[in-house]
């Protein structure tokens, strides 16, 4: 099993459209967590953090749930510029990235 | 936006050739690591440093070597390089604010390409 995974899509939405990605990690002593955003071809960048009581950066939630050891991203009226593959990073002593999950925005 | 940079940005070089893939940094940054990944497909982590003189193999193993002489030069090299070692190689480096947040910027990567 792996220590964090990702459903790797593709999850084709259409613009306005609300969509939740969730990652789940198995190393329970985790402290902290990350999406980040990788575009075609293009370097990872950091989206946001994931805090314990969840955080929110405009469009863009986060949440952690521990119990269930998952972090989940929620993006709200997507734009086509959202397109990318969202990665789950997480932090158990190291950092530790998922596969990604690919989102695809339609008019 | 991050101060990472690395060069050269496409390579295409021939089997058995030794190349040097460069990574600098302007932020003074501790940390320092390289990546290794294919379309589609997850980082692999296959090297990194904590400071100067200090580098460490990643969970991925790698024929290639690194060295850290300054903070702000992390350079890796394949000595002899194959065709199974096309892929992306992505430097980053971190800065570590406290309590585990430790937060990465990436380079644009390198997409090495062996004949």
């Amino acid at each position: 099993r792996k220590e964090v995974e990702q459903d790797p899509g593709p999850f084709n939405v259409p613009e306005g459209a609300t969509v939740a990605f969730n990652c789940t990690y198995s190393n329970s002593a985790s402290q902290s967590f990350f999406w980040y955003r990788q575009d075609c071809r293009k370097e990872p960048k950091l989206l946001m953090s994931v805090y314990s009581s969840g955080n929110e950066d405009g469009r863009f939630t986060a949440q952690l749930n521990r119990a269930s050891q998952y972090i989940s991203l929620l993006i709200r009226d997507s734009k086509l510029s959202d397109s990318a593959t969202y990665l789950c990073v997480v932090n158990p002593g190291k950092l530790i990235f998922g596969t990604g999950t690919r989102l695809q925005v339609f008019p | 936006e991050a101060d990472i940079y690395q060069t050269p940005r496409y390579l295409v070089i021939g089997t058995g050739k030794k190349i040097t893939l460069e990574c600098s940094q302007t932020m003074g940054h501790d940390k320092m690591y390289w990546y290794q990944q294919d379309p589609g497909m997850e980082l692999h982590l296959i090297h990194y440093s904590y400071g100067v003189n200090s580098t460490e193999k990643g969970d991925l193993s790698s024929e290639s070597t690194v060295s850290r002489i300054r903070t702000e030069h992390f350079p890796l090299t394949l000595e002899s390089a194959r065709p199974s070692h096309t892929s992306q190689y992505l430097c980053a480096s971190s800065e570590v604010p406290g309590q585990g947040l430790e937060k990465l910027f990436f380079g644009s990567g390198t997409q090495l390409s062996v004949l």
